[in-house]
């Protein structure tokens, strides 16, 4: 059983549209992120939801939107795409990380590449 | 520092050699400091968290020391293996679990 899984895995789609990808996490942690690898390869936190609530809100732009209906579910929506946009995006999950003091573990999925065309 | 930096970026490597990496870190307000394997065309990979100065961990031939009173971390790899062959990833743990990742360094160990 896949522990963090990602649907999509690949997303190729038009400038201005509107797509979602989804996150599931059978492991029973409180804790789901999203992470952007960028042009350089850097992998860098969007948002962190714990329990379906919001800790974790970096500087993204509001065309990109969570959604969190249980904890072990996080979605990310993105609105009117750009071509700035192409990436791949990784869920990841962890046990709680409101109380672990930057030591939780964090568990990956195995990554969306979406294409902006 | 004020970011999250690793060096090498790249290492290439004869198999059964013995190599090490580098990751520097904002020493100030620390909380942990973490290593992930991240082979090709799969999801990074948890090696190890460490949060005490003078921390030391192993897992089989790979092992990782911390220093956070100057903000580095090293790891090494005992007599290297093809399937070695990944980039590693430190981060930075503060609170809430947000972790702040290096840009890796891509190790290749040739047969």
């Amino acid at each position: 059983d896949t522990a963090v899984s990602q649907t999509p895995k690949y997303l190729v789609t038009q400038m201005g549209n509107d797509k979602s990808i989804k996150c599931e996490q059978n492991l029973g942690h409180d804790t789901m992120y999203w992470y952007k690898q960028d042009s350089k390869k850097f992998l860098k936190i969007m948002f962190s939801y714990n329990n379906k609530e919001l800790i974790i809100n970096e500087t993204v732009p509001n065309r990109f939107s969570p959604k969190s209906p249980d904890k072990a579910h996080l979605n990310l929506h993105i609105n009117s795409l750009e071509l700035g946009d192409s990436a791949v995006y990784f869920c990841a999950s962890s046990p709680t990380a409101l109380t672990s003091g930057g030591t939780d573990t964090q568990y990956f999925g195995p990554g969306t590449r979406l294409t902006v065309l | 520092i004020l970011n999250v930096e690793q060096s090498p970026q790249s290492l290439h490597v004869q198999e059964g050699d013995s190599t090490n990496f580098t990751c520097s870190f904002p020493s100030s307000n620390f909380y942990a400091l973490h290593w992930y394997r991240w082979e090709t065309a799969k999801s990074p990979e948890a090696l190890f968290v460490m949060t005490l100065n003078g921390d030391e961990k192993k897992k089989g031939r790979i092992s990782a020391t911390l220093n956070t009173k100057e903000g580095y971390s090293y790891l090494y790899i005992k007599g290297s293996q093809p399937e070695d062959s990944a980039t590693y990833l430190c981060a930075r743990g503060t609170s809430y679990g947000k972790l702040t990742f290096g840009q890796g360094t891509i190790l290749t160990v040739h047969p």
